[in-house]
Formats: C-alpha cells, structure tokens, sequence
C-alpha cells in the first residue's frame, strides 16, 4: 500500500499570502496525484488531477507540481475562501487508493 | 446541475447491517466507474470500494473485504452499498464518488453530499 504523507498538518497564513502544500508518496505513484478541498460539512471538491492539471472551474491561483514521490499544491495569493482542509490521492497502484491524512490551511 | 445523492445511512447495532444507495440525476453514470470514499467524524477520507462501469470488476479495502458488497445498476442509475457486520469503527459519513476526467478512481470530480453512518449500541 502506499502511503501519502501531508506537511504541514496545518499551516497558519493570512489573505493574500502564498500557501505551499506538501505531500509525498511512500513509493513512486508517476504522476497520478489529486489534490481536493474539503470545507467544514462539505464533500471533497476536487482542485488537481495528475499532479498538475487543474480542473474543470478551479480559479488558476491554485497549481500543482512533482512527480514520482514529491507533490506541492500551491495557493499563490490566498482568498478569504480557500481556508480548508486540503487532501492529496494517489491511483498509481491500487487496490487500494490512498489519501493524505490532510493539510488544514488556517486563518492567521 | 449533476448530482449524486446517497441514502440509508442511520444508526445500526453492531454485528447489524444497512444498504445504502447513490442515485444520478442529470446525467447517466453507465459511463463510469463508481467509488465509495468514507470519513470517519473528524478524520481524513478513507477509500472503501470502487466498481467498474460494467460492474463486471470490484474492488474492496481490506478493512471492508468480506463485510461489504458494491454493485450498480446502469438501467436505473444507482449504486448499492451492502455493508454486513457493522463494526464500530464503520462510523463515518459515506460519500460516493466520480470520476469524470480519467474515467477510473484519480480524480473523482462529482461527488455526493454523504450519508452518516453510526454503528453503535
């Protein structure tokens, strides 16, 4: 199984700020990494797929990158509505499919 | 708007069972592979089941293996959850998920509002 490992845990920045996401891959999963947003009592929306496209409607401050084991989401300047818990998921190797234990962005 | 609406979650005993069910409206999910993903309350997104558009394939975690049963019917555009001996640790809020960009479980871009699942006594 490979694991996803998120840093930070949480991470306090203020509007406007630039985020930096981590997440790492206990083995190589290619490119075949997602990144989501989840906000309090909400689904998952999904931001990245394959490590660095960005889907359908997501605003182009948001961007992904890496391969293999090294993935970075990035916020380049935070808007009131991106504080959320952000989750990584990789397909490279499954059953099964893992996710990140999460990465919660935090009102400074 | 497309949407996926899950139900039948409630509380269950131990050792008890429950089906839930996700239903599409505006649009026809044939197409695709469908996934069930579950968070437990204030924890992180845990997949459980994925089955092919065909449903000719599934696929279970281990921690479900054996307890829960996924199965689809493209006629009428739902997808089953049978999950048997409900353990406490089954507790969470169960989404099902999309994906319809890659056509398989990499980016699941639809996704359902949940159903909670409580297995306690």
């Amino acid at each position: 199984e490979i694991v996803l490992t998120q840093s930070p845990a949480a991470l306090s920045l203020s509007p406007g700020e630039r985020a930096t996401l981590s997440c790492r891959a206990s083995q190589s999963v290619n490119n075949y990494l997602a990144w989501y947003q989840q906000k309090p009592g909400q689904a998952p929306r999904l931001l990245i797929y394959d490590a660095s496209n960005r889907a359908t409607g997501i605003p182009a401050r948001f961007s992904g990158s890496g391969s293999g084991t090294d993935f970075t989401l990035t916020i380049s300047s935070l808007e009131p509505e991106d504080f959320a818990v952000y989750f990584c998921q990789q397909r490279f190797n499954w059953p099964p499919i893992t996710f990140g234990q999460g990465t919660r962005l935090e009102i400074k | 708007e497309v949407q996926l609406l899950e139900s039948g979650g409630g509380l269950v005993q131990p050792g008890g069972s429950l089906r839930l069910s996700c239903a599409a409206s505006k649009f026809t999910f044939s197409p695709y592979a469908i996934t069930w993903v579950r968070q437990a309350p204030g924890q992180g997104l845990e997949w459980v089941s994925s089955i092919s558009a065909s449903g000719g394939s599934t696929y279970y975690a281990e921690s479900v293996k054996g307890r829960f049963t996924i199965s689809r019917d493209n006629s009428k555009n739902v997808l089953s959850l049978q999950m048997n001996s409900l353990r406490a640790d089954d507790t969470a809020i169960y989404y099902c998920a999309i994906d319809r960009v890659t056509f398989g479980v990499g980016a699941f871009d639809c996704w359902g509002q949940g159903t909670l699942v409580t297995v306690s006594s």
